[in-house]
């Protein structure tokens, strides 16, 4: 048990789908990140929420939407997504604004779009 | 800005073979250092990390890796390689303020 969980961990979406992803942590965090992860590509960060408040959306389509509602739940929300958006999606934690603690990571979701 | 370079996109060892896999980190200050690892369809997990003090540190798995100031280096060694050590290996940096930044990351494989 990582402490940092991810649901499903495996999910397979048409094109015209609704579905979302799931990240709780039980470690007390107030920082939550997605990261997406293709093949043979390096770690793409798409958000951050540091104290419940999105700080960071690297240039990510519409077509993915996050949502923190507390600082242990963080949702990515998927509509319309693309064949080349099938990859492993994963969710990090971390203390907000302290070094040297790194991040921990979940298992991740593991998506397929067709 | 800062930036994480891992030279070595894919490597393969034989098992029981020696291993270095190389980051190097552009930084104006001394910075915290990670390394990670990633199995197969799993997440990252943390094999260990530079605070400060002792510049040779130890990490799980019988990982340890050596910071030097001079080169900018964090490189991550293991005297004997497993071939359970397969996986794909990611060097950060943190800028003490929390947020990490990652290398691109370096395939290991390890030959029987």
């Amino acid at each position: 048990e990582t402490g940092v969980t991810q649901t499903p961990r495996h999910l397979v979406m048409g094109m015209t789908n609704k579905k979302s992803l799931k990240c709780e942590q039980h470690l007390g965090h107030n920082a939550m990140y997605w990261y997406k992860q293709s093949a043979k590509k390096p770690l793409e960060l798409m958000f951050v929420y540091s104290l419940e408040e999105r700080v960071e959306n690297n240039s990510v389509p519409s077509r993915f939407s996050p949502e923190c509602p507390n600082s242990s739940h963080l949702f990515l929300h998927l509509h319309t997504l693309q064949p080349e958006d099938s990859a492993l999606y994963l969710c990090a934690s971390s203390q907000a604004r302290t070094g040297g603690y790194g991040y921990t990571f979940g298992s991740g979701t593991r998506l397929t779009v067709v | 800005a800062q930036s994480v370079t891992q030279p070595d996109i894919h490597i393969t060892v034989s098992e029981g073979a020696s291993l270095e896999l190389r980051c190097n980190y552009s930084y104006g200050a001394t910075p915290y250092l990670f390394w990670y690892v990633q199995s197969p369809g799993q997440g990252l997990q943390l094999l260990l990390k530079y605070f400060s003090g002792d510049t040779l540190v130890q990490g799980i798995k019988g990982f340890e890796a050596e910071f030097k100031r001079s080169q900018s280096s964090f490189n991550l060694r293991k005297p004997s390689v497993h071939w359970s050590d397969a996986a794909e290996y990611f060097c950060a940096v943190d800028n003490q303020g929390g947020k990490l930044i990652f290398g691109q990351g370096t395939e290991l494989s390890v030959k029987p």
